[in-house]
């Protein structure tokens, strides 16, 4: 079974960065397409971009171009999500969730890790 | 960007039909396929897939919940509710990268 562990809930303060990171078990990483979403609270799903492991290629959504960076290791099996820039805007849960085949649903999810932006 | 369009909430009775409807403002049909995906999501959870290329349910999904549409306008079915099925649903389109509606929330009446 394949499972997506996310690292845990963070606390930082505004203008800095963070590195996320989703570790994928029970298959190889690079069988997939990695993606983040981002979900503010009670609010709705948001893509932030995807990278490809086998290739490091990346595509993002347009508004997180200068705020989200996605790298990944392939002998760990994971992916890691940086946010730069922090600011309130960014308070939010992330989820990271894998993309098998070329038709674009999300398979698996990571539980999701909390991320609050304040001073 | 393509933009996706979903009625914020909708309230039926157990054992009823519940009808929640995407609307696109770009086709998402591509070679005869309809670029749309629906997930679930409860309550401090994760989302979950249940219907991938409009119509096609996802593994271990009850056969309840059911997908159809094509071009720009989409829905998905939930026949007959049960109490666990509250929850928000979202579509999402992988037509041209990837951008979900703001979700429909269900309720029981």
């Amino acid at each position: 079974e394949v499972q997506l562990q996310q690292s845990g809930a963070e606390l930082v303060r505004p203008g800095t960065s963070v590195k996320l990171s989703c570790k994928v078990s029970g298959d190889t990483i690079t069988a997939y397409y990695m993606h983040f979403v981002k979900q503010r609270p009670g609010q709705g799903l948001e893509w932030i971009g995807r990278i490809d492991p086998e290739d490091d290629s990346t595509k993002y959504a347009e508004k997180f171009k200068n705020k989200a960076t996605l790298t990944a290791d392939t002998s760990s099996n994971t992916a890691y999500l940086k946010l730069s820039s922090l600011t309130s805007e960014d308070t939010a849960t992330y989820f990271c969730t894998t993309q098998r085949y070329d038709y674009g649903s999300y398979d698996y999810w990571g539980q999701g890790v909390m991320v609050t932006v304040s001073s | 960007d393509i933009v996706l369009t979903q009625s914020p909430a909708l309230a039926v009775s157990l054992g009823q039909r519940a009808t929640i409807s995407c609307k696109t403002n770009q086709n998402v049909d591509y070679y005869g396929n309809s670029y749309m995906h629906w997930y679930q999501q409860k309550p401090g959870q994760q989302p979950k897939l249940l219907i991938y290329l409009a119509s096609n349910l996802a593994s271990g999904i009850p056969a309840r919940f059911s997908g159809r549409g094509s071009g720009t306008d989409f829905t998905l079915t939930i026949d007959p509710v049960e109490a666990d099925d509250t929850a928000t649903y979202y579509c999402q389109q992988s037509r041209n990268l990837y951008t979900f509606g703001a979700g429909t929330k269900l309720e029981l009446k």
